[in-house]
């Protein structure tokens, strides 16, 4: 049970590129999210999704785009790049009713 | 006003003390509630949900109180692996979302 496995960890994109970070669960999971944390800000909602074939808009979602086409996977893609997005990303997974499994991050940098 | 609010810190606290968090949420309609702890650039983790009536993990108790709407965290004999931030985490009502506070840093010393 590898539970919420995203890669990359570490990521340095140009400005206007273009990239997707993948997000897996094997947890048989409903709920997954994307967050956003930034110094000061906490963790700020991007994308989520309450299973495969529907996702919703978070707080931040400008600039992100998501697909959920199996329960398992959840990426999330930026579409171009911009330094606003430099940032520490967090992939969640939950059952209904419970707290969040996190994945280990992926370290962005645009430069 | 933020939907969750904490005092961002940082306490610190001598091993062995007993310190306690506070944290505020903004809608009434709010159904779920976990304490998470996260350390340094590592990811949040979730440390213990949060029950209408009370609930205790060995050392931490958390406690929920929707009449004044907030929720606190009360860790006893502090050990030096507390050291962490602890995130508040807040289910809104009719959205199922789950909001995050920004965290309060506790440093625990030797």
């Amino acid at each position: 049970n590898a539970g919420v496995t995203q890669t990359p960890k570490f990521q340095v994109l140009k400005t206007g590129q273009s990239m997707t970070l993948q997000c897996a669960q094997d947890m048989n999971h409903e709920y997954m999210s994307w967050y956003r944390q930034d110094p000061g800000m906490g963790l700020r909602l991007i994308h989520y999704s309450v299973g495969a074939g529907i996702t919703d808009q978070g707080e931040v979602p400008n600039g992100y785009n998501v697909s959920r086409s199996t329960t398992e996977d959840f990426p999330l893609r930026l579409l171009s790049a911009a330094p606003s997005q430099t940032s520490v990303y967090f992939c969640a997974s939950r059952l209904q009713g419970t707290g969040y499994t996190f994945g280990s991050g992926t370290r962005l940098t645009v430069v | 006003r933020k939907e969750v609010e904490q005092d961002p810190g940082p306490f610190n606290v001598p091993e062995g003390a007993t310190v306690a968090f506070n944290c505020t949420y903004s809608n009434s309609a709010s159904q779920s509630f976990f304490w998470y702890r996260q350390d340094c650039r590592k990811e949040p983790k979730l440390l213990m949900s949060v029950y209408s009536s009370g609930n205790e993990d060995g050392r931490f108790t958390a406690q929920l109180n929707r009449a004044s709407q907030y929720i606190s965290l009360l860790i006893r004999d502090s050990k030096l692996s507390d050291s962490a931030t602890y995130l508040c985490v807040v289910r809104g009502g009719a959205t199922n979302k789950l909001i995050f506070g920004t965290g309060t840093l506790l440093a625990v010393q030797p």
